[in-house]
């Protein structure tokens, strides 16, 4: 069974620029969460989405959005990048029941974003 | 948001050495997980403990929801156990969002 799949693993941008970041969960897992890990705040939620809609969103300014797709693949995207949204961004999945997740978050290998 | 402290910052132990990180969080919660971040960044799940104690191999996981805290061993340790442990628990009331301790940073010396 396969993972969780997180694409681009690194990529270097410069300030203003916007970057897309995917994530494709484990096979039957409707629920998708996305963190950034920084030294500073280390993990901090961004959001979760489930059957394309997004039930939590943490405290980012609206420059970090995400939409999940039919097949429950995610996309995050960041827009006017600043120096500070350098960061590894990780992405969850996990199966739901009720609305809620059930059981583990299984974490991809997260992408590397590095802002000049 | 639910707090979530974890103790010791940093452990440094000898080879063989057994250990027992603690995570404390401040509210009831409905999940908790111990990871186990690679030198890559990737969290490796440990465990999925939101209450009661759990056994594999070497590790193992108690967690007293009652009393707000888990608690992850290590015995006999070994170096491929050096890296930064982190414990996740889940909001009870929305189920959806999980708060991160700052982890505990092993090392594990020959």
């Amino acid at each position: 069974k396969a993972g969780v799949t997180q694409t681009p693993r690194y990529l270097i941008k410069t300030r203003g620029q916007q970057v897309t970041l995917s994530c494709s969960p484990i096979s039957g897992h409707r629920s998708v969460s996305w963190y950034q890990q920084t030294p500073g705040q280390g993990l901090q939620f961004l959001f979760e989405y489930f059957s394309e809609t997004q039930r939590n969103k943490g405290n980012f300014p609206g420059r970090f959005s995400g939409r999940q797709f039919s097949n429950s693949r995610s996309e995050m995207n960041v827009s006017t990048l600043e120096l500070g949204d350098s960061a590894l961004y990780l992405c969850a999945s996990s199966l739901a029941y009720g609305g809620r997740i059930a059981g583990e978050l299984f974490f991809g290998e997260g992408s590397r974003l590095t802002v000049l | 948001g639910i707090q979530v402290e974890q103790s010791p910052p940093d452990l440094i132990l000898q080879e063989g050495a057994n250990s027992t990180l603690r995570c404390n969080f401040s509210d009831s919660v409905n999940n908790l997980q111990w990871f186990h971040q690679n030198p890559w960044g990737q969290l490796i799940n440990l465990f999925y403990i939101p209450s009661g104690t759990k056994q594999n191999g070497r590790l193992s996981a108690t967690t007293v929801a009652t009393e707000r805290y888990s608690l992850l061993y290590i015995s006999s340790s070994q170096t491929t156990d050096s890296g930064v442990y982190f414990c996740a628990v889940g909001d009870s009331n929305t189920g959806n969002q999980f708060y991160f301790g700052t982890g505990t940073s092993l090392t594990v010396i020959p």
